[in-house]
């Protein structure tokens, strides 16, 4: 099956700073590449996604790249601030039948320093 | 627009028990997913339901088990509840038809404590 590998565990910036977040998937089936923020007793929230037919996508301050060939996808958060700070998800999904789960990874908490 | 809503958001049982979770789906959707949240195995993903029928299952013991109704809300029960059960249980919604790219919506989830 699917496996998601996601560095660095923790990410400690200055506020302004950029913070980056990456993740490799085994699964050359995948097709659909979610990123999710998890604040403190609240669930993962959806912050931006990107399918395999795309290479970059931006939305606002935060962008997501993927590189189809080495299997692997970042997150880029740009001009960082204090409510950033939460627990970040990268996952995978395979869109085909009997596969529609998605995989995650083991989350990286981003903590930044005012 | 509600969100996903679980209930009840926490719980503490003893090893033995058995317990069930209710989710309630965004309105429309139809397709309804758990996931297991632990601090060593991270998220991992236990079933999905979509229009009554599970669809897919990971990879978790028979005690654990789940249904949807007919108004697309779900529920999961855990039977002879292990310590190791102890778990944010997460439930997630997704509009879903065969051509879904998988966008789901999740839940505050449910703490689940095992003493």
């Amino acid at each position: 099956g699917e496996n998601v590998e996601q560095h660095p565990s923790t990410l400690s910036v200055q506020e302004g700073d950029s913070a980056v977040i990456k993740c490799t998937y085994s699964d050359s089936a995948s097709n659909y590449f979610p990123w999710y923020k998890q604040e403190l007793g609240k669930g993962p929230q959806l912050i931006i996604d990107i399918r395999s037919n795309v290479g970059e996508k931006k939305d606002q301050r935060i962008a997501v790249t993927l590189n189809k060939t080495a299997k692997h996808f970042s997150l880029h958060i740009t001009e960082t601030q204090p409510e950033d700070s939460a627990v970040y998800f990268c996952a995978a999904f395979v869109r085909d039948t009997g596969r529609r789960a998605l995989t995650f990874g083991s989350g990286t908490r981003l903590q930044v320093q005012p | 627009k509600a969100g996903v809503t679980q209930t009840p958001r926490y719980l503490i049982k003893t090893r033995g028990q058995q317990v069930t979770l209710s989710c309630s789906p965004i309105s429309g959707h139809r397709s309804v997913s758990w996931y297991q949240q632990t601090p060593g195995q991270g998220l991992q993903f236990l079933f999905e339901y979509f229009s009554e029928t599970q669809r897919n299952k990971g990879n978790f013991p028979g005690r654990f088990s789940g249904r949807q109704f007919s108004n697309s809300r779900s529920e999961m029960n855990v039977s002879t509840l292990e310590l190791g059960d102890s778990a944010l249980y997460l439930c997630a919604s997704s509009l879903d038809g065969t051509s879904s790219t998988g966008e789901l919506f999740f839940g505050e989830g449910s703490r689940l404590t095992v003493l």
